[in-house]
């Protein structure tokens, strides 16, 4: 079955940095991946979608690339604030749109 | 536009019982989808409800089941409930007809289980 493997240890940065969030995965062929953000106590929120023939996503802040060759997937968030501090998911959508999740690596952005 | 909720939000029930919880999807969705979601883990998928049908299931036994009715609202079934189902229960509506369409999620219902 497919493994989906985010960073398990929370991801400390100093505000302004740019965070770099991984997810790995194996046994899959995903049509496209997703980030998603939660917030504890809140269903996850969704961010940015990449697709499988597409090397790099922007959007605003955000940037995220996807390799199918080394079948990883980055999310970077540019001039971090504290507000950015939250789980970040990231998530394999088949072309039925049905999703797998990592289990999501929580950053911190301290002021 | 109306956003996906959950009832109830918090429940706590004993070994053995059923619960049922219900989602209402966000307005223009016709697909819903259940996620469970451990303390520190990711949601795994549960099961997914197109047209008021299964439309594929995760790693889970049939105690779990689920409807969809015809407003696209849907409830999540839960028989002999066991103390590893407490979790937070999520469910996700999103647009078939759009491709990669993005889960919209609700808030969830915290199931504790003892």
């Amino acid at each position: 079955s497919q493994k989906i493997e985010q960073n398990s240890e929370a991801l400390n940065i100093q505000e302004g940095k740019t965070a770099t969030l991984t997810c790995n995965y194996t046994n899959y062929s995903p049509a496209y991946l997703q980030w998603y953000r939660q917030d504890p106590g809140r269903g996850p929120v969704f961010l940015l979608l990449i697709r499988e023939n597409e090397k790099e996503k922007r959007k605003e802040r955000l940037k995220v690339t996807f390799d199918t060759t080394l079948k990883q997937s980055l999310f970077h968030i540019t001039a971090s604030q504290p507000a950015d501090s939250a789980t970040y998911l990231c998530a394999l959508g088949d072309n039925f749109n049905k999703f797998y999740f990592g289990s999501g690596t929580k950053l911190n952005v301290k002021p | 536009e109306t956003g996906v909720t959950q009832s109830p939000t918090h429940l706590i029930k004993t070994r053995g019982q059923q619960v049922t919880l219900r989602c209402s999807s966000q307005s223009g969705h016709n697909t819903v989808s259940w996620y469970q979601q451990a303390l520190g883990q990711g949601p795994q998928f549960i099961f997914q409800y197109y047209r008021e049908e299964e439309n594929g299931r995760g790693n889970f036994p049939p105690r779990f089941s689920g409807l969809q009715f015809p407003n696209y609202s849907s409830e999540l079934n839960v028989n002999a409930l066991e103390l590893d189902d407490s979790a937070l229960y999520l469910c996700a509506s999103s647009d078939r007809y759009i491709y990669n369409s993005p889960l919209h999620f609700g808030n969830g219902t915290r199931l504790t289980v003892t």
